[in-house]
This record gives C-alpha cells, sequence and structure tokens, in this order.
C-alpha cells in the first residue's frame, strides 16, 4: 500500500520563477493539505483540497494556489518566487470525514537564488 | 499569534529513560491533539492521538496524557530508545471550520544517548 508520495525531491528555482509541485495521496483518502516547513521550524498550513475545490487556507498569500484532480492527486503552484519561500514544502492526505488525520509525504525540498 | 507552545526546544534522555515533552495551548477550542515525529529528510510521521474527552491514551511506549483545564498535553515516551532520536511536534486541531488546520508547535528535538 503506497503512502503519499511527492515530486520533485528537490528544486532549485531563481527569485521571480514559478514552480509547481505534486503529490499522490495515500490510497483510500480523498483530502489534501499542503503545509511549508521552514528550516527548524514546524510545519505551517498552507490550504486544504477536498472533492477538487479549496475548502480552507491558511495565512499565505495569492501566490500559492492549488489543485486537486478527480484522482485526488494535487498540485501546489508558488508564483513570482522569493528567497523566503526556500522551504520544505509537504503534502499530507486524509480521509473526507477526517480531515485533521492526516498523513504526510517526504515532502519536496525547494530552494529559490 | 502562537496559539501552541511546546516545550523543552530540546532533550537529551538515556536510553531506558523516559522522555517528556510538553505542549500547552492558547485556543480552547483544540479538539483533536496529535504528536507527530519526524526524522531528518523525512515527513512528519502521526505517532499518536487524543480527543479532549479522554484525559490519556496508551501505545506501546508511547503515552498522550491530556490536561484540559490547564490546557496542556503532554507525550512520555517509556524505555527511550537510541532510534527514538527524532524531533517531535505536536500539532492540535481547532473545532469549527478549522477541520483540517493543524497547528505545529516549534518541535522538540530529542536525542537518546546509548
Amino acid at each position: 500500500d503506497a503512502g503519499v508520495t511527492q515530486s520533485p525531491t528537490h528544486l532549485i528555482k531563481t527569485r521571480g520563477q514559478q514552480v509547481t509541485l505534486r503529490c499522490s495521496p495515500k490510497s483510500g483518502h480523498d483530502t489534501v493539505s499542503w503545509y511549508q516547513q521552514a528550516l527548524g521550524q514546524g510545519p505551517q498550513f498552507i490550504f486544504q483540497y477536498y472533492e477538487e475545490e479549496e475548502r480552507q487556507r491558511g495565512n499565505f498569500p495569492d501566490r500559492f494556489s492549488g489543485h486537486q484532480f478527480p484522482n485526488y492527486s494535487s498540485e501546489l503552484n508558488v508564483n513570482a518566487l522569493l528567497l523566503g519561500d526556500s522551504a520544505l514544502y509537504l503534502c499530507a492526505s486524509s480521509f473526507g470525514t477526517k480531515p485533521y488525520e492526516q498523513y504526510f509525504g517526504p515532502g519536496t525540498r525547494l530552494t529559490v537564488t | 499569534q502562537q496559539q501552541v507552545k511546546q516545550s523543552p526546544q530540546s532533550l537529551i534522555v538515556q536510553k531506558g529513560g523516559i522522555s517528556i515533552i510538553n505542549c500547552a495551548y492558547e485556543n480552547t477550542a483544540f479538539d483533536y491533539f496529535p504528536w507527530y515525529q519526524q526524522f531528518p529528510g523525512k515527513g512528519p510521521a502521526l505517532l499518536i492521538a487524543i480527543r479532549p474527552d479522554v484525559s490519556e491514551k496508551k501505545e506501546g511506549r508511547f503515552t498522550i496524557s491530556f490536561n484540559k483545564s490547564a490546557k496542556q498535553f503532554s507525550l512520555h515516551i517509556m524505555d527511550s530508545q537510541p532510534g527514538d532520536s527524532a524531533t517531535y511536534f505536536c500539532a492540535p486541531k481547532a473545532t469549527g471550520g478549522s477541520q483540517g488546520n493543524l497547528i505545529f508547535g516549534k518541535g522538540t528535538k530529542l536525542s537518546v544517548k546509548p
């Protein structure tokens, strides 16, 4: 039974560029949440997708957007990258009736230069 | 504003000892209290969780104790092993519309010495 998978593992981008990160949820899960984890900090909630719609959003600017596909996989897009966007981006999946019981993927390490 | 305060920031325990990590929260409207374990280069893994109608939950060597009146919950790791060396996060969930928003503490780095 595959867990949550994310791609790519690492990514290096230049300030001002755009990036897309991808996530496949754990088998049987239909809800995907995205978090940003800065070095030495706890993860911070970006947003959650359920039934292909953004159900909830954290305190992140509109440069951060997402999408969920019919197969429940998800993408996180970040536009106009800033140096401060450098972080580990984590995807977590859960089941709709227990959206809080979240299982995390290994993350994508984004470095903005 | 910081709603979750985790302590200590780091902890060194001898093999076989008890590790205790605490989490205090300010918002009374939390209704789910999990602990996550994270190894370097990995995503957080759900370790154990408790609902507020229960004061204690034990799973193997891991125990959560919940004190609703003090707005605190703690993680106890009995018979700590070197393989437990990791960063631990409390991540309570607020009630109401915030069904998916886990609020993570800043983490506690645990080192278990052999």
